[in-house]
């Protein structure tokens, strides 16, 4: 069974703090894909990142950073020097290649980011 | 490119009424679409999956006569609530899965709809 746990249901930053949201999942599959995504107040969902699972390299896209770690099963997003337009709920999801390709989402994390 | 539609954004409806919700990809044809629900400050969970041509594939837990789904055309999926009450009040999202776009089965998706019925 695929799992995606969020820990952090809520984490209140001052801006330019730098956050990091936690990832931890669960699947038996060898192949899957990680994701992350954004979802502000108007409720449509943000694409930030797709990672496979064969490739463990961390990746930084300006502020934001990803650091995957298959040992430990996470995949972890940091936003550095935090703003409050990143106030949002942000969830990690797992794809796994099998059942149709269903993305499982984790129960996600809120940010408040405040002056 | 890869972008989906909802329509309508919201809609508000009398108990025991039905209503129907729109997701369409506009610039690449969907041989499968998603529909997720979310209630307020949860996770979105997946109702079902719609293959272009054929029954949709309902999640445990989830009525099939209550929430139809029809997938008649390669950017048209739709999905219908049947005799609605207040506890199908929601946010229902569609995603698309675009097969042009090789091995990825990257999902888009769509606004969102928000269901609220009175």
């Amino acid at each position: 069974a695929q799992k995606v746990t969020q820990a952090q249901t809520e984490i209140s930053v001052v801006e330019k703090e730098d956050v990091t949201l936690d990832c931890v999942y669960e699947t038996r599959d060898t192949t899957y894909y990680l994701f992350w995504y954004k979802q502000p107040p108007s409720g449509e969902l943000v694409f930030l990142i797709r990672r496979n699972s064969f490739d463990e390299q961390n990746e930084i896209s300006g502020r934001y950073s990803w650091n995957f770690q298959k040992s430990t099963s996470s995949f972890n997003f940091t936003i550095t020097a935090s703003q409050v337009v990143d106030s949002a709920v942000y969830f990690c999801a797992l794809r796994h290649t099998g059942g149709g390709n269903k993305l499982t989402f984790g129960t996600g994390t809120q940010l408040k980011v405040e002056l | 490119g890869a972008v989906v539609s909802q329509h309508p954004s919201w809609v508000i409806c009398k108990s025991g009424t039905s209503v129907k919700i729109e997701c369409r990809s506009l610039d690449f044809q969907a041989t499968t679409m998603f529909w997720y629900r979310q209630f307020p400050k949860q996770s979105l969970m997946l109702m079902a999956t719609s293959n272009e041509g054929s029954k949709a594939t309902y999640e445990q837990g989830v009525e099939k006569d209550k929430f139809l789904i029809n997938h008649a055309s390669l950017t048209l999926s739709t999905l219908t609530v049947t005799s609605a009450h207040p506890e199908d009040s929601s946010f229902y999202i569609c995603s698309a899965r675009d097969p042009g776009r090789g091995q990825s089965y990257e999902q888009y998706f769509g606004p969102g709809t928000r269901l609220t019925v009175t």
